[in-house]
């Protein structure tokens, strides 16, 4: 079942902040953020296991309640290179841990303007 | 290391005609995913190989649709009697499981149209 993103679309001011929210249903053992822009490939953000373990890139930080099955994606302090979509995918914890397979969300639209 | 590489990059079909995609995934990843992609959806799981064995293919996966990586190393999709709803943005992924990295490394994609 497909994880629910929240919010679809924001407009930030550079410098601005956002929170991108995902949820889900399902028992979780993963959630992968990945950034796509228009036209091009979706780029990995950060990985949040089950247990606490995350491994992302510097500049991004984010969240996994595991008990309510949701995490969110901070965003500070944004440039205009953080334009894009947003996409959660989450690997369920009942589809063999580690498998990496990724039901993905609709997605979060972020424009960051000057 | 040249990054995951898809061909052809577009794909114009017609109805019922077969077509089949490749994808080079970057060398010596043991895994390697297919997803497809609509206009303003995320990206859609459809099979994934661990080497050459094939360990799931989704559910909504049609019959008209199979998948072989031969040699554990580069991957084909194919679809065969295409129909208009497989008009769509096909991603492969690979990744160095096992190895602590846990990034999908996704390809530039092909995208198919069916006229």
């Amino acid at each position: 079942q497909q994880p629910v993103q929240s919010p679809q679309a924001v407009i930030l001011r550079e410098g601005e902040d956002a929170v991108i929210n995902c949820s889900s249903s399902k028992a979780l053992y993963s959630v992968h953020w990945y950034r796509q822009k228009h036209g091009e490939a979706p780029v990995f953000l950060m990985i949040l296991l089950k247990g606490g373990e995350q491994k992302g890139h510097e500049k991004i930080s984010a969240s996994f309640n595991e008990k309510k099955q949701q995490s969110s994606l901070y965003l500070t302090a944004s440039q205009l290179s953080y334009s894009g979509t947003y996409f959660c995918g989450t690997e369920s914890a009942y589809s063999g841990a580690g498998s990496y397979q990724l039901t993905f969300g609709k997605g979060t639209k972020l424009s960051v303007i000057p | 290391d040249t990054g995951v590489s898809q061909n052809p990059r577009h794909k114009i079909t017609k109805r019922g005609q077969n077509v089949t995609f490749r994808c080079d995934p970057i060398s010596e990843h043991n895994r390697l995913y297919w997803y497809r992609q609509t206009l303003g959806q995320g990206p859609e799981f459809l099979t994934y190989f661990q080497n050459e064995a094939q360990l799931e293919k989704s559910r909504l996966l049609s019959d008209r649709f199979s998948a072989e990586r031969p040699k554990g190393s580069f991957s084909t999709l194919e679809i065969q009697r295409t129909e208009q709803g497989d008009s769509a943005m096909y991603l492969c992924a690979s990744s160095p499981w096992g190895s602590g990295d846990y990034e999908q490394y996704f390809g530039p994609g092909t995208r198919l149209t069916v006229t």
